[in-house]
């Protein structure tokens, strides 16, 4: 099982700060990173799906960024609103190996009004 | 189309009952994904249909663990004799996409298991 880390496990913002987290992955056998919103009592909900070293992806507030060659990815919150709420899974889809898809623990992030 | 439907929500067994899971996929949605969340952990991946082939199955799933899409619209994921380490929640993802593994997927809210 490869190893996919999500940093930090939680944090807790002021509403209006910005925010930024981190997914590690292994660099070899990249294919496609995926970031999931999941808030408590709904369905994970798709954020962004990064396939090319150096992608930006932006969707309001929340922008991520890849870098395969180094494996990771972050993932930008500007401005935190409490309905920023969740906790942010990634998925790292890989070729080769039997489980080609993994994923971190995830982050929880509270935003604190 | 409101989204993926999961049923039951939330399940509770006996150690050693069958349990049966539903899934609805998003009408069309090609692709169905089957997953189980452990408590502190992330999703982890079970099982993979495009219609109502089965494609990819985890090296890590029990034999006691099977899981169907008939008519390549809904799914069941049927676990027996259910044991005490199967209590977790059991998600499922469709998409329609043509690429897998960029497809965005959407998933349903889950089916609770707890077995006593």
């Amino acid at each position: 099982i490869l190893n996919v880390e999500q940093s930090p496990q939680s944090l807790h913002v002021q509403e209006g700060d910005s925010t930024n987290f981190t997914c590690s992955f292994p660099s070899s056998n990249f294919y496609a990173l995926h970031w999931y919103r999941w808030e408590t009592a709904k369905s994970p909900e798709a954020l962004f799906v990064m396939t090319l070293n150096g992608d930006e992806k932006k969707k309001g507030r929340i922008s991520a960024t890849l870098n395969t060659k180094e494996g990771y990815s972050y993932l930008y919150i500007k401005g935190s609103q409490p309905e920023d709420s969740a906790t942010y899974l990634c998925a790292f889809w890989h070729t080769g190996g039997y489980q080609k898809v993994t994923f971190g623990t995830g982050t929880k992030l509270q935003v604190i009004p | 189309d409101t989204g993926v439907s999961q049923d039951p929500r939330h399940k509770i067994t006996k150690r050693g009952q069958n349990v049966t899971f539903r899934c609805d996929p998003i009408s069309e949605h090609n692709r169905l994904y089957w997953y189980r969340q452990t408590l502190g952990q992330g999703p982890e991946f079970l099982t993979y249909f495009q219609n109502e082939a089965q494609l990819e199955k985890s090296r890590l799933l029990s034999n006691r663990f099977s899981a169907e899409r008939p008519k390549g619209s809904f799914s069941t994921l049927e676990i027996q004799r259910t044991e005490q380490g199967d209590s977790a929640m059991y998600l499922c993802a469709s998409s329609s996409e043509a690429a897998w593994g960029t497809d965005t997927q959407y998933f349903g809210p889950g089916t609770r298991l707890t077995v006593l």
